[in-house]
């Protein structure tokens, strides 16, 4: 247990379906990362936000939509994806101050299949 | 962009032998953080390092921060089946608000 919690752990949804995964952590962080894993290549960073605010969109198409209606908790909506989308998808959660990033903890994952 | 290049990518082992793997950039970082990821999981942090030459320990696992700020290792004694899995390093640079993530080590034992 890592103090972020993910839910779905497994997704499967075609192309045309909307859905959403959601993300809570209980540390006590005011940051929020979203990651996307996808085999054989280093995790890549989406979005970042930071006491609610993003702070950081890593090019991400507009099919994912992020939303962090407070600092425990992060969403990110999909809809229309496209088969290259499966992957799993990550989220994380750090304390930051004035400046200053520390570690990163990261949720078990929602594992996502786009048909 | 900042860029970690993690050896080796993978690594097959005999229970019982220690294993070491680095990370290396041409940047400088003040963080260096080592991560395991289990398959289905997410990565789970497993040491942090904050100032040049630090060598901090966890159980069997010994990690140490590069005196130039540039590199890492991360070093595992006695290895035993449940260390399956990559590992991850993970490099910070002060207010650049991310993480730069090495390509991971895959670390299989035979037991």
């Amino acid at each position: 247990e890592t103090g972020v919690t993910q839910t779905p752990r497994h997704l499967v949804m075609g192309m045309t379906n909307k859905k959403s995964l959601k993300c809570e952590q209980h540390l006590g962080h005011n940051a929020m990362y979203w990651y996307k894993q996808s085999a054989k290549k280093p995790l890549e960073l989406m979005f970042v936000y930071n006491f609610k605010e993003q702070t950081e969109n890593n090019s991400v198409p507009s099919r994912f939509s992020p939303e962090c209606p407070n600092s425990s908790h992060l969403f990110l909506h999909l809809h229309t994806l496209q088969p290259e989308d499966s992957a799993l998808y990550l989220c994380a959660s750090s304390k930051k101050t004035s400046g200053v990033v520390y570690e990163q903890y990261f949720g078990p994952g929602t594992r996502l299949t786009v048909t | 962009g900042q860029q970690l290049n993690q050896s080796p990518q993978s690594m097959f082992i005999q229970e019982g032998e220690d294993v070491s793997m680095n990370c290396t950039s041409s940047s400088i970082f003040n963080t260096w953080l080592w991560y395991k990821q289990d398959p289905g999981e997410g990565p789970v942090l497993l040491i942090a390092l904050y100032k040049a030459g630090e060598l901090t320990s966890n159980g069997r696992l010994t990690a140490q921060f590069g005196i130039t700020r540039k590199d890492s290792f991360l070093n595992i004694s006695a290895s035993i089946p449940s260390d399956v899995g990559i590992y991850f390093c993970a490099g910070l640079i002060q207010g650049a608000q991310k993480l730069v993530f090495g390509q991971g080590t895959r670390l299989t034992i035979n037991p």
